[in-house]
């Protein structure tokens, strides 16, 4: 039972155009969600994360929005850079513990 | 600027063998845990312990054992090892719960194989 779907499995953009990346979730009690970027042979790195009391929580090029009423967030990178090819996991937690649900990930390949 | 250091990075076994793979932290981090990702799983919590003498089982625990005797170490243990542990598994910390902001810390993963 994945409670965290990222149903895209990879994604393929321009650079300096934006990327979207999307995450579902079924579990109304998340409360605070995720992303993480993962190279190959490395481990997942911490990129953004947002709280469920906002909709909206940007850093530089990177931006996650929420909506709840939907169970949706998406991240979105502007403009994109081939540095930015990686795989990217959404997450989510539920009442301020480390017990996070992950999704499958989705690989996003910005070509020069 | 050690972080969260996994050993070994490689590893075959066979069926039934048994090993520990080691992670060790040194941010005097109280959070630690245990993934392993398997492809279109995404990562899974095996494990995971929030502070010294404390452990719980995350979402796949069977199979594995943990303990918690130091703040900085945080070994799993694999009891027989099957071909469906066959995965990577990444060791994490962090300084307190998610809520917090606390970013978690993950190693560079050990790659599993049972034969």
């Amino acid at each position: 039972d994945q409670q965290v779907k990222q149903n895209s499995p990879s994604l393929s953009v321009q650079e300096g155009r934006i990327s979207i990346l999307n995450c579902d979730y079924t579990n109304s009690m998340f409360d605070y969600f995720l992303w993480y970027k993962k190279y190959p042979a490395e481990g997942p790195t911490f990129l953004i994360s947002i709280s469920s009391i906002k909709d909206k929580n940007e850093d530089g090029r990177f931006t996650v929005f929420l909506n709840k009423s939907a169970k949706h967030l998406s991240l979105h990178i502007v403009p994109s850079q081939p540095g930015d090819s990686a795989v990217y996991f959404c997450a989510a937690s539920a009442g301020g513990n480390n017990d996070m649900r992950f999704g499958a990930g989705t690989r996003l390949t910005v070509k020069p | 600027n050690a972080g969260v250091t996994q050993t070994p990075k490689f590893q075959v076994l066979k069926t039934g063998q048994s090993m520990t793979l080691q992670c060790a932290q040194d941010m005097n981090h109280e959070y630690m845990s245990w993934y392993r990702q398997d492809p279109g799983m995404g990562l899974r919590l095996i494990h995971y312990s929030v502070g010294a003498g404390i452990t719980d089982q995350g979402e796949v625990p069977n199979g594995y054992n943990v303990s918690r005797s130091t703040t900085e170490d945080f070994p799993l243990r694999l009891l027989s090892a099957a071909p469906s542990q066959t995965s990577v598994y990444f060791c994490a910390s962090s300084y307190g719960g998610t809520l917090s902001g606390n970013t978690i810390y993950f190693g560079e993963g050990s790659w599993l194989t049972v034969v």
